[in-house]
């Protein structure tokens, strides 16, 4: 039984490079997200996909962020020119269309410094 | 707009102790679902239990029970007779119930730690 799994787990970058995470949802759930966690803070909306398409973006999602989901299985984030403020854990998770749970994988944390 | 409080920032117990954690939510939708997720120290969110609207049965799984009192709108979380492992941060999360519109909406946790 493989759950969702994000590639990277840990990512340290200086400010101003870009950096790319990869998220694999469970097989066969065609609905995956990605949220946003800083310290102390409850996940945070970024942006959902069913199937290769994505439907919502949060305003969070700055024209700096971009996400895709090529043929509806993985997905990648990439942040371009990073700042500072985007240090934080990206969660990706992924749920079954008629059902609402949704189970997220074990994160990427981002550092920029 | 929707959101959920967690009141609670932070709770302390000795083990076998009963301790409950409220979430306080507000949505105008008349649809919608609401979560409790838990975040042990190792980072990943654990889907505990979803309830619709619809239902306000109260559940009972376990130790876990959950209130779901719609004339208060809130859903809160009882663990009875705590344990260390119950030691985690805890999330709860409202989502509209339309189909295009699925994200969550989470409260900020309530950090239960459990005292041997």
């Amino acid at each position: 039984d493989t759950g969702v799994s994000q590639d990277p787990r840990h990512k340290i970058t200086k400010r101003g490079q870009n950096v790319t995470f990869r998220c694999d949802p469970i097989s066969e759930h065609n609905r995956l997200y990605w949220y946003r966690q800083t310290l102390g803070q409850g996940p945070e909306f970024l942006t959902y996909f069913q199937n290769e398409a994505q439907l919502e973006k949060s305003r969070l999602l700055s024209d700096r962020f971009s996400a895709e989901r090529p043929k509806g299985s993985f997905s990648t984030l990439e942040i371009q020119r990073t700042e500072q403020g985007d240090s934080a854990m990206y969660l990706c998770a992924s749920s079954l269309e008629m059902y609402y749970e949704q189970y997220f994988g074990p994160g990427t944390r981002l550092t920029v410094t | 707009a929707q959101k959920v409080t967690q009141a609670q920032t932070e709770i302390s117990v000795v083990e076998k102790e009963d301790v409950t954690l409220d979430c306080v939510y507000e949505t105008r939708d008349t649809t919608y679902y609401l979560f409790w997720y838990k975040q042990p120290p190792s980072g990943e969110l654990v889907f505990l239990i979803r309830r619709n609207s619809f239902d306000e049965q109260n559940e009972i799984s376990g130790r876990y029970s959950w209130n779901f009192q719609k004339s208060t709108s809130s859903f809160n979380f009882t663990i009875t007779a705590s344990q260390v492992v119950d030691s985690a941060v805890y999330f709860c999360a409202l989502s509209e119930a339309r189909r295009g519109a699925q994200k969550l909406v989470f409260g900020q946790g309530t950090r239960l730690t459990i005292n041997p």
